[in-house]
């Protein structure tokens, strides 16, 4: 079964300062991963998707298979960064069924 | 607007009371996901339907149900509800295999019960 780690669950950081949210998967065969962000409580929105080797809002995260991670980076936080992030894998189990897993999240907080 | 729509977007409840959750897919979305997000467990996937059947179950409770109709709008159904059920619910929706994938997620419905 694919898991998703997040051994963050809470990361403070300095305005300017670098971020890394740590995401770690498990999973046999080549995973699809996702950063997902959620400001406020607010729905879900897709951050990144590793396929797509973009950076938004200046973040990027480059999948390492030898360490089965996915951080996500930023070289200067922003107090407007500040909002829950979740990693996520995404795998078919089967037929037409496919899931996607959610890391538990880890809290971002920029202070000023 | 993501194009999922979730209703309502709050709701105030008893605790032994019923309440419905409704989600409505992204048009030509045919997976639709039920997502608990609280405090404590964070985001906790409780059911998925494809095109009216259900395809995996999550950390679902027996008080909890779900169906997916066929216009593809889904409800979630939470019965003798207690204080801990409180909770955002989120409803997702991702295209059928071939499509580029992804979820797309609704505002969510806050559930208090008092």
């Amino acid at each position: 079964a694919q898991r998703v780690t997040q051994p963050e669950k809470l990361l403070s950081v300095f305005k300017g300062a670098p971020v890394e949210l740590k995401c770690n998967y498990s999973y046999s065969g080549s995973p699809e991963l996702f950063w997902y962000v959620q400001y406020s409580r607010q729905r879900l929105q897709l951050l990144l998707r590793h396929i797509s080797r973009e950076s938004i809002k200046g973040f990027t995260a480059d999948l390492n298979k030898g360490e089965t991670s996915f951080h996500l980076k930023k070289p200067f936080a922003q107090e407007e960064d500040s909002a829950m992030y979740y990693c996520a894998s995404f795998c078919f189990s089967g037929g037409s069924n496919y899931k996607l897993t959610f890391g538990k999240g880890t809290l971002l907080t920029v202070n000023p | 607007d993501s194009g999922v729509t979730q209703t309502p977007k709050h709701l105030i409840t008893a605790t032994g009371q019923r309440v419905t959750l409704r989600c409505s897919p992204r048009s030509g979305d045919l997976s639709v996901y039920w997502y608990q997000q609280s405090l404590d467990q964070g985001l906790q996937f409780l059911i998925q339907y494809y095109n009216g059947e259900e395809r995996a179950k999550g950390n679902i409770l027996e008080r909890f149900s779900a169906q997916q109709f066929p216009d593809l709008h889904s409800e979630l159904n939470l019965s003798s509800l207690e204080l801990g059920d409180s909770a955002l619910y989120f409803c997702a929706s991702s295209p059928p295999p071939g499509q580029p994938y992804g979820y797309t997620f609704g505002s969510g419905t806050r559930l208090t019960v008092v």
